[in-house]
């Protein structure tokens, strides 16, 4: 049962635009939601992360959109660079870290 | 600062033949230390987690064994591998100041032939 969905499973965007990457969950005891992004070759890193009881949060150019009553949040990614191709993991947590399936993001100049 | 190191980087190894990845910790006593396994393009896969030295739990079975001979170091192991092995091996840890946070190390990549 996969508990942490993410789509999609790729995404292209020119430098400049703004990517959108978007998870689902299904356990509502879940209240803890970090994104991880994951360079080819090297562990995932912790890039942003929000909690149940917010609705938005914002870290320079990342930002999570949060909606709790329909068990979705998204990463809005604006002003896009090539450096920011990577793969983006959303998890959730409820004292355990569930993955989703990641979402690949690539940057064309 | 804490640093996670993880041995080898990559290693190529017979189907049927014995594994042990390695994994140290400095700058931290006590963490909760977990394995990774990762399918080339695929999610995050917890294989083991080990809250205190000598204690292991499975969370998946994978002909895999773990094991937490000191405080800042985490071994996995088997002694016969199989295709299914292949992938990419990520330890982890938690216990800082945000307890959630997880801390992977750069991972190794384990081709079996």
């Amino acid at each position: 049962q996969q508990q942490v969905r993410q789509s999609p499973q790729s995404l292209t965007v020119w430098e400049g635009e703004t990517a959108i990457l978007n998870c689902s969950y299904e356990d509502s005891t879940f209240n803890y939601f970090p994104w991880y992004q994951q360079f080819p070759g090297e562990g995932p890193a912790l890039l942003i992360s929000i909690r149940s009881v917010s609705d938005k949060k914002e870290d320079g150019r990342f930002t999570i959109f949060f909606n709790k009553r329909e068990k979705k949040l998204s990463l809005h990614i604006t002003d896009s660079q090539p450096g920011d191709s990577a793969t983006y993991f959303c998890a959730a947590s409820d004292a355990k870290l569930t993955f989703g399936g990641g979402t690949r993001l690539t940057v064309r100049p | 600062a804490q640093t996670i190191h993880q041995w080898p980087v990559a290693e190529i190894k017979a189907v049927g033949s014995p594994l042990s990845l390695g994994c140290t910790i400095k700058g931290k006593s006590s963490p909760n230390l977990y394995w990774y396994w990762q399918a080339t393009g695929g999610t995050l896969q917890q294989l083991f987690y080990s809250i205190t030295v000598g204690q292991v739990e499975s969370v998946v079975q994978l002909n895999l064994s773990a094991s937490r001979p000191k405080d800042d170091q985490f071994i996995l192991s088997t002694e016969k591998l199989l295709l299914s092995h292949s992938g990419f091996y990520l330890c982890a840890w938690t216990g800082g100041t945000s307890a959630e946070t997880l801390y992977f190390g750069s991972g190794t990549r384990l081709t079996v032939l």
